[in-house]
C-alpha cells in the first residue's frame, strides 16, 4: 500500500490550463478503472470532483476532466479560476478491499 | 440533505483506546459503502478502512490492520471506528465518507473529528 505519486505543486494563470499527474502501479492505478480526485480547500472536507477516471459528480465544472494512460493518471483543469486554488489527491482501489491515496499536489493560481 | 457528523475524538494516552462514531443522515445509509479517512495536521489524506453496505466485507490500511475495526449499526445510521494501541502516528483528523454506489468515489464526507495521541 504505497501512496500513489503527485506532484507536490502545480499552478497556472487565470484562463489557463493545468494537468496535475497520479502515478501508480499495475496494482493500483493500472489496474482498475477506479481513479478518484478529490479538492480540499484549507480547512475544508475533500470534495469529490472525478471518479471513475473521467465522471464528474453532478455540479462540478466541465472544466474539471480526468483520464488515465497506464500507471498514471491525470486532472485537467482547465480555465482556470481563482477559486480553483486549493490542494488536489488523487485516490485508487488497490485491490483486496483497500484504497490508496496520493501525496497531494498544491494548486496555485497566479 | 446529506450529513455525515463524526465524534468520539480527542487526547489520548500511546496504546489506549478511542472510539470514533459518524451519524448519518439525509440518505438511506444501509444503501452505501463507508470509509475513514484520516489527514495528519498540515499533511495529506491517508485511507483508514472500508466497510460493506450490510458489514460483511471490511478493509484496512496495513498501518492499522489488527488495532483498528470499522463496524456499523444500520439501525442507527451509525458508523463506528474503533481504535486500540494507538500511537502518536495515528494523530489526524478522522474523517468518514459515503462511498458512491460501484465505484470508489467518496461523494460525502464529515467535518472531521480530531484525534490526538500524546503523552
Amino acid at each position: 500500500q504505497s501512496a500513489l505519486t503527485q506532484p507536490p505543486s502545480a499552478s497556472g494563470s487565470p484562463g489557463q490550463s493545468v494537468t496535475i499527474s497520479c502515478t501508480g502501479t499495475s496494482s493500483d492505478v493500472g489496474g482498475y478503472n477506479y481513479v478518484s480526485w478529490y479538492q480540499q480547500h484549507p480547512d475544508k472536507a475533500p470534495k469529490l470532483m472525478i471518479y471513475e477516471v473521467s465522471k464528474r459528480p453532478s455540479g462540478v465544472p466541465d472544466r474539471f476532466s480526468g483520464s488515465k494512460f497506464g500507471n498514471t493518471a491525470s486532472l485537467t483543469v482547465s480555465g482556470l479560476q481563482a477559486e480553483d486554488e486549493a490542494d488536489y489527491y488523487c485516490s485508487s482501489y488497490a485491490g483486496s478491499n483497500t484504497v490508496v491515496f496520493g501525496g497531494g499536489t498544491q494548486l496555485t493560481v497566479l | 440533505e446529506v450529513q455525515l457528523v463524526e465524534s468520539g475524538g480527542g487526547l489520548v494516552q500511546p496504546g489506549g483506546s478511542l472510539r470514533l462514531s459518524c451519524a448519518a443522515s439525509g440518505f438511506s445509509f444501509s444503501n452505501y459503502w463507508m470509509h475513514w479517512v484520516r489527514q495528519a495536521p498540515g499533511k495529506g489524506l491517508v485511507w483508514v478502512s472500508r466497510i460493506k453496505t450490510d458489514g460483511s466485507s471490511t478493509g484496512y490500511a496495513d498501518s492499522v490492520k489488527g488495532r483498528f475495526t470499522i463496524s456499523r449499526d444500520n439501525a442507527k445510521n451509525t458508523l463506528y471506528l474503533q481504535m486500540n494501541s494507538l500511537r502518536a502516528e495515528d494523530t489526524a483528523v478522522y474523517y468518514c465518507a459515503r462511498m458512491v454506489p460501484t465505484s470508489i468515489g467518496l461523494d460525502y464526507w464529515g467535518q472531521g473529528t480530531l484525534v490526538t495521541v500524546s503523552s
